[in-house]
């Protein structure tokens, strides 16, 4: 398997513009979670799914955040309209079951910059 | 309140010297306490993973150790390589909800030639 694939790896915007990252997640894993990191804050978990249902989206910092995973293999992040302080890089992870000792597989991230 | 912090939160050693990364955590009881690699521009990858009744677990020159009683945790790294350089993120999962995850800042590791 090609592991956890995401895109674009970079993208650089205009404050109030749309934007949209994507997820595929290993094949056969169960769990897919959103994660923005910055320098500041370190890993913030934003929302995670379990079998293509949103569980807990308590992290999703305002409305202008969305998520989405219509099917097992696929996963989006929307940001509308998108702000300075949205600069960060968001990753997507995936895990199986997540049992005692469920791992997290991350995709290599996309780097987001709002001027 | 559930935290893990690390220390210290950067580091620069010279190649092929030896180095141990601190993690305290307050979480309890807990799942698995798991060592992640970031490389720069990167997703995290584990390392190593202990469950509560475990002391101490290696992959290669990376030995982790976890002490229950003071709920401490250290990655010691033999003999650095230049391939070391990189973040290293603690990362404690409760026993109460596997998906609440919670992760320490981490430290960055440079190693210099």
């Amino acid at each position: 398997d090609a592991g956890v694939i995401q895109s674009p790896r970079h993208e650089v915007t205009e404050m109030g513009q749309e934007v949209t990252l994507r997820c595929k997640p290993i094949s056969g894993h169960d769990y897919l979670f959103w994660y923005r990191q910055t320098m500041m804050r370190g890993l913030e978990l934003l929302i995670y799914f379990n079998n293509n249902v949103p569980i807990d989206d308590s992290g999703m910092p305002e409305d202008r955040f969305s998520a989405k995973m219509p099917n097992a293999s696929f996963s989006t992040l929307k940001i509308q309209p998108s702000e300075p302080r949205d600069s960060a890089v968001y990753f997507c992870a995936s895990s199986f079951r997540l049992s005692n000792t469920g791992e997290l597989f991350f995709g290599e991230g996309s780097r987001l910059t709002v001027l | 309140k559930n935290q893990v912090e690390q220390s210290p939160q950067s580091l620069i050693i010279l190649e092929g010297k030896n180095c141990t990364l601190q993690c305290n955590y307050t979480v309890s009881p807990f799942s698995n306490l798991r060592w992640y690699k970031q490389d720069t521009g990167r997703g995290p990858v584990s390392l190593t993973i202990m469950t509560f009744s475990e002391n101490t677990k290696s992959n290669g020159r990376y030995t982790a150790t976890l002490d229950a009683d003071t709920k401490q945790s250290s990655l010691h790294i033999t003999a650095s390589q230049l391939s070391d350089s990189a973040s290293y993120i603690c990362v404690v999962t409760p026993y109460s909800s596997a998906s609440k995850i919670i992760f320490g800042s981490g430290t960055r590791l440079s190693i210099r030639p």
